[in-house]
């Protein structure tokens, strides 16, 4: 299994304001994944991300909202732009491993006031 | 729209009992089934998967698939007060992307 760091852990941020999350994997890996849980809530894909292509995102989030790049095979950003109170969410990255297993990160959690 | 339906519960069980937990799936082409353990404030964890109809035994953890009826569950034996979780369903179908379910949170009670 994969060994995956996100940047930051936690944070409180303004409204209108963003905020970029780094997502670090100790291997190279083809396919990241980002998701956002929010309270007592599911798992909710924002988009997968391939190295070397666009990011491909899920019905109800847009580029201009969460952008992401993947510069290389080991790393990955979410950016979440001018928040509000209904960004505030625990944002995970992961990635694939054997046969649709999924290896997860330890979260962002995010606090728009 | 694949759906992957689980009681969010909570499920409480006394410590030592058999722990149930159950999930049903409307998407008939799914081929790989998991189980992911999420502890309050961190990140789920995988700890079953399976693809095959019938049980898969790993320790005290035993899941179940029935593809005709859509189910799948997991069985927890001798549960222990660490086992207290929400415990996730999730669905693959080949796309590398698994849908997941809301998840079921258990309380094993000394």
């Amino acid at each position: 299994s994969a060994v995956i760091s996100q940047k930051p852990s936690r944070d409180i941020c303004q409204r209108g304001t963003s905020l970029t999350i780094q997502c670090q994997v100790d291997s190279q890996v083809t396919m990241m994944f980002w998701y956002r849980q929010q309270p007592g809530q599911s798992l909710t894909l924002i988009a997968t991300a391939n190295q070397g292509s666009e990011a491909t995102y899920e019905s109800g989030f847009v580029i201009d909202k969460f952008p992401i790049s993947r510069p290389n095979l080991t790393f990955s950003t979410l950016t979440v732009s001018n928040m509000s109170p209904e960004d505030s969410s625990i944002y995970l990255c992961s990635v694939d491993g054997r046969e649709e297993t999924q290896y997860f990160g330890p979260g962002t959690r995010l606090l728009v006031l | 729209q694949k759906e992957v339906e689980q009681n969010s519960g909570p499920l409480s069980v006394p410590e030592g009992a058999i722990a149930s937990l159950n999930c049903t799936y409307s998407d008939r082409g799914s081929q790989s089934f998991f189980w992911y353990r999420q502890y309050s404030g961190k990140s789920p964890e995988l700890i079953m998967f399976i693809y095959s109809n019938g049980d898969k035994e790993d320790g005290r953890f035993t899941a179940q698939l029935n593809k005709a009826s859509q189910y799948v569950s997991l069985l927890i034996r001798d549960s222990q007060p660490s086992d207290s979780a929400t415990y996730l369903c999730a669905t693959g179908g080949g796309s590398y992307i698994p849908t997941f379910g809301r998840g079921t949170s258990l309380i094993v009670h000394p």
